[in-house]
């Protein structure tokens, strides 16, 4: 069955650092990732998405993440973040007419 | 263009009622999905609607249903409610389907006690 891992449950990091959120799948069949970030109190909001194409994915807020076939990854990464990327961040794929959820990683930015 | 608006955004109930949470999808949008988010399993996906009919199901027990009307809005339904069903329930939208970018609500959070 489709499923996707995110390896880290919180991510501390200082502001205007790099940050690299990391998430595995699996699947045997073509793949639907998605990120999306939710803020306190929020619903889901997306961020971006791969379908096929070019495996470098650019999305808002200056997030961008890499569809690797061979490592099965796709991993977030910012190069500078804000006091405002602190959120709960959800790797999400799509499988026989459902979504599939990641865990989540809690990114914390600090000043 | 308004956003997906859940109604009501929080609830209290006691273990053995029903209860009913709604939804509206943004206009022009006609697939509605529901899911449940909890601390322990996380977020699940619970049923999509498609233009009135229910076209996909998660792992969930009968007790939770749900419905599409012709406008697009949609309610879910559940009953006997058990103390595990507290969670917060996040209906999305989307122009044809779940493979695509999914715009959420801000959830209803149901507390049973």
């Amino acid at each position: 069955a489709q499923s996707v891992t995110q390896l880290d449950s919180q991510v501390p990091v200082f502001e205007e650092a790099p940050v690299e959120l990391r998430c595995n799948y699996s699947s045997s069949v073509s793949v639907y990732l998605f990120w999306y970030v939710q803020y306190p109190n929020q619903g889901l909001q997306l961020l971006l998405k791969y379908l096929s194409g070019s495996t470098l994915v650019k999305g808002i807020n200056g997030f961008e993440a890499e569809f690797n076939k061979s490592q099965t990854s796709f991993h977030l990464r910012k190069p500078s973040v804000h006091i405002s990327d602190t959120a709960e961040y959800f790797c999400v794929t799509y499988q026989g007419g459902k979504l599939i959820f990641g865990q989540g990683t809690e990114l914390s930015v600090k000043p | 263009k308004a956003g997906v608006t859940q109604t009501p955004r929080y609830l209290i109930k006691t273990r053995g009622q029903q209860v009913t949470l709604s939804c509206s999808p943004i206009s022009g949008h006609r697939s509605v999905s529901w899911y449940q988010q909890t601390p322990g399993q996380g977020l699940q996906f619970l049923f999509e609607y498609f233009s009135e009919t229910q076209r996909n199901k998660g792992n969930f027990p009968g007790r939770f249903s749900g419905r599409q009307f012709s406008n697009s809005r949609s309610e879910m339904n559940v009953s006997t409610l058990e103390l595990g069903d507290s969670a917060l329930y996040l209906c999305a939208s989307s122009l044809e389907g779940v493979n695509q970018p999914q715009h959420f609500g801000d959830g209803t959070r149901l507390s049973i006690l």
